[in-house]
C-alpha cells in the first residue's frame, strides 16, 4: 500500500549501535504495529500503538523501544540489547474499531543486517 | 495469550489443482481472521478475510471456512495459477492487542 512508508529499505547495524526504523502513514489510522519476520517464523509482534503518545509490547519488545508522538509516525528502535537483529521488519496500520479486528496494512518492511 | 498454529508449512500443486490450507487458534473470544499472501521480498497483502459470524467467504478462487466450535479455519484456492506461488500467512486476532500470525505456508504451482 503507498500510505504506509518504510525507510531505510536496507540498514546495517555495527556491534553496540542503536538504529531507527522509520514507519511513516497517511492512511489516517490510529492503530500501528511493528512485526519481525525470520524465515519459517511467521510474523512476530514486536510493538502496537492504539493511539497518539500510547504503546503496547508485543511477544518480542525486549530489545526494541517506540515512540508514537505523531498519528503518522511510529519509529522503531533497535537497541544494542537486541543481540539478534538481522532480520526483516515490517510496519503496519489499521483503522479504529477495536484493536486486531481491521484489515492490517503493511509497508515495503526494512532489512536489517549486523556489519 | 493467542495461539496459531498453520498447516502445511510447504504445499506443491500442479497447476489448475486446488490447495487448501489449515489454521488453528486457541482464543476462544477471537473474532477476525485474514489471510495474507507475501511473494518474495515484497509486504504481506491481504487476500480475504472472515468474522467469526460467518462460516463461509468466496471471492472468485479464493474462499476462506471458518469452524468456531473447532477453532479452526482454511484457505482454499482453486484453479490454482503459477503466480499463486507465494507464502500464505493466516492470523487471528487476540482481544485487545492485535494479529497473531501462523508461521506461513510455502505454496509452489508448477506448470
Amino acid at each position: 500500500d503507498g500510505g504506509i512508508t518504510q525507510s531505510p529499505k536496507y540498514l546495517f547495524r555495527k556491534e553496540g549501535q542503536n538504529v531507527t526504523l522509520s514507519c511513516e502513514q497517511n492512511l489516517n489510522h490510529d492503530a500501528m504495529y511493528w512485526y519481525r519476520q525470520d524465515p519459517g517464523q511467521g510474523l512476530r509482534l514486536i510493538y502496537y500503538s492504539q493511539i497518539v503518545n500510547d504503546f503496547q509490547k508485543g511477544d518480542i519488545a525486549e530489545g526494541y523501544s517506540v515512540s508514537r508522538e505523531k498519528k503518522e509516525s511510529f519509529p522503531l528502535t533497535v537497541t544494542s540489547a537486541q543481540k539478534n537483529p538481522t532480520a526483516f521488519y515490517l510496519c503496519a496500520s489499521s483503522q479504529t474499531g477495536g484493536i486486531g479486528n481491521q484489515p492490517q496494512h503493511f509497508g515495503d518492511g526494512t532489512r536489517l543486517s549486523i556489519l | 495469550g493467542e495461539n496459531v498454529e498453520q498447516h502445511p508449512s510447504t504445499l506443491s500443486v500442479q497447476e489448475g489443482d486446488s490447495a487448501v490450507i489449515k489454521c488453528t487458534y486457541s482464543d476462544s473470544a477471537s473474532n477476525y481472521f485474514p489471510w495474507y499472501k507475501q511473494e518474495l521480498g515484497k509486504r504481506p497483502q491481504l487476500i480475504i478475510d472472515i468474522r467469526s459470524n460467518v462460516g463461509e467467504k468466496k471471492d472468485q478462487r479464493i474462499a476462506v471456512t471458518l469452524n468456531k466450535t473447532a477453532k479452526h479455519f482454511s484457505l482454499h484456492i482453486t484453479e490454482t495459477q503459477p503466480e499463486d506461488s507465494a507464502v500464505y500467512f493466516c492470523a487471528a486476532n487476540q482481544a485487545g492487542t492485535a494479529l497473531i500470525f501462523g508461521k506461513g505456508t510455502t505454496l509452489s504451482v508448477s506448470s
